[in-house]
């Protein structure tokens, strides 16, 4: 079973460009989530996508953004990019249902630096 | 006051001893419980999972929930150099979905052969 795939796996972007991150999740999973970990952070969540609607989004200004394709891969578009941006952005998707029912599977992230 | 708490070390250890890596939360509705192992340019991957209070036991590793005192700890035996990572605590209320995860900042943990 292939896992999540993310892309690029590093992206260098200049304050004020725009980023786009790209997310496929498991075979079957319809649910896909966003996360910026940044150091001394933690996981912080972005974004929940669930059959291709946002259901849910964290503490992020709306310059964080994204959707959700037909086929359930995702893209996360970061825009006005600032220099706290930089962080490593992690996808993850799941089943439907409760946390302990349908537990995360992550991707190996996109490192994102703004310069 | 962060609702989750954990110690980001690092903890540096030699093979073979027993680890303990602990998180402390404020909100006394989390019912369920997860340990995640972050290995280096990896994303998380689950460990254990836990519900309520009491010990669970999984080869190496054993997860212990007290929820009186809003402590979760995490214990791996014989401890071996592929478990050298970073190990997350995360919990949730038990009827919501993956959004309202709540992950602790990550413990970094080397096992010197």
């Amino acid at each position: 079973e292939a896992g999540v795939t993310q892309s690029p796996t590093h992206l260098i972007k200049t304050r004020g460009q725009q980023a786009t991150l790209r997310c496929s999740p498991i075979s079957g999973h319809t649910s896909v989530y966003w996360y910026q970990q940044a150091l001394g952070l933690g996981l912080q969540f972005l974004l929940w996508y669930d059959e291709g609607e946002e259901r849910n989004r964290g503490n992020f200004p709306p310059r964080f953004s994204g959707r959700q394709f037909p086929n359930y891969s995702s893209e996360l578009n970061v825009n006005a990019l600032e220099l706290e941006d930089s962080a490593l952005y992690l996808c993850a998707s799941s089943g439907t249902g409760v946390s302990y029912n349908s537990p995360l599977h992550f991707g190996n992230g996109t490192r994102l630096t703004v310069t | 006051q962060k609702e989750v708490e954990q110690d980001p070390g690092p903890l540096s250890v030699p093979e073979g001893a027993i680890v303990s890596l602990n998180c402390t939360y404020s909100n006394s509705a989390f019912q369920y419980f997860m340990w995640y192992r972050q290995y280096s340019r990896k994303g998380p991957e689950l460990l254990m999972y836990t519900y309520s209070s009491g010990n669970k036991e999984d080869g190496r590793f054993t997860a212990q929930v007290d929820k009186s005192s809003k402590y979760i700890s995490l214990f791996i035996r014989d401890s071996q150099p592929s478990d050298s990572a970073t190990y997350l605590c995360a919990m949730s209320l038990s009827n919501f979905g993956n959004e309202k995860l709540t992950f602790g900042t990550g413990t970094r943990l080397t096992i010197i052969p």
